[in-house]
């Protein structure tokens, strides 16, 4: 069955340490999406790509960085300079960029806890 | 900038009542606007989706309307059970970005 795969489902982060959340999928879908999600927040939009090799910051893309070396991975690499990263992120994919029969598909998310 | 709310933030029924669920948005290009299901602690499953186009969406004892021109949506759930317990989240798309809503809780009532 074609969805998208994050990995892992929990993560632990120690202070100063960069950390990378993986997601993959195998929808053939051009684009791809980080979200964070807190509590009383919603889901906001941290980095997302068009199209391999390009990408653009989202709403709140300060201390993340990513890269989209394959269309099937968009891996979100969470540094050291993000202060507050407790929260659940979700990685989700779309079709087409002018296509608007389909939606959009997430993943079952990462719990990322700074201990 | 789009805006989407939603409301009322947190909702309880008793079990077999039918119940709506309201989202608004700021900016009428839109095009489509998708209703997601999430349970706690777990990723966003898709429930319908419809498309600037249309006026509404059916699955099952789901039903959602869209009017583009007022900025509004409806999830209409029939004969709610304990398993629709969860948050219900609305979005809405652009060329580029999908825009959620906060979500409304809802349980119901056994």
């Amino acid at each position: 069955d074609g969805g998208i795969t994050q990995s892992p489902k929990y993560l632990f982060r120690k202070e100063g340490q960069n950390v990378t959340l993986s997601c993959e999928q195998n929808l053939n879908h051009d684009a791809m999406y980080w979200y964070r999600q807190d509590p009383g927040q919603g889901l906001r939009l941290i980095y997302y790509s068009q199209i391999v090799n390009d990408f653009q910051k989202g709403d709140i893309a300060e201390g993340y960085s990513v890269s989209r070396e394959k269309k099937e991975s968009f891996p979100l690499t969470v540094t050291s300079a993000q202060k507050n990263p407790t929260a659940f992120y979700l990685c989700a994919s779309k079709g087409a960029r002018a296509d608007s029969t389909y939606g959009y598909t997430f993943g079952s998310g990462t719990r990322l806890t700074v201990v | 900038k789009q805006e989407v709310t939603q409301i009322p933030a947190a909702l309880s029924v008793p079990e077999g009542e039918n119940l709506v669920l309201n989202c608004s948005f700021t900016d009428s290009a839109i095009y489509n606007l998708q209703w997601f299901r999430q349970d706690p602690g777990k990723g966003l499953t898709s429930l319908l989706l419809i498309q600037s186009s249309q006026r509404e969406q059916t699955s099952g004892r789901l039903n959602a309307s869209l009017d583009k021109s007022s900025g509004r949506s409806t999830l209409y759930i029939a004969a709610s059970q304990p398993g629709d317990s969860a948050t219900y989240l609305c979005a809405v798309s652009d060329e580029d970005k999908i825009i959620f809503g906060k979500g409304t809780r809802l349980h119901i009532l056994p």
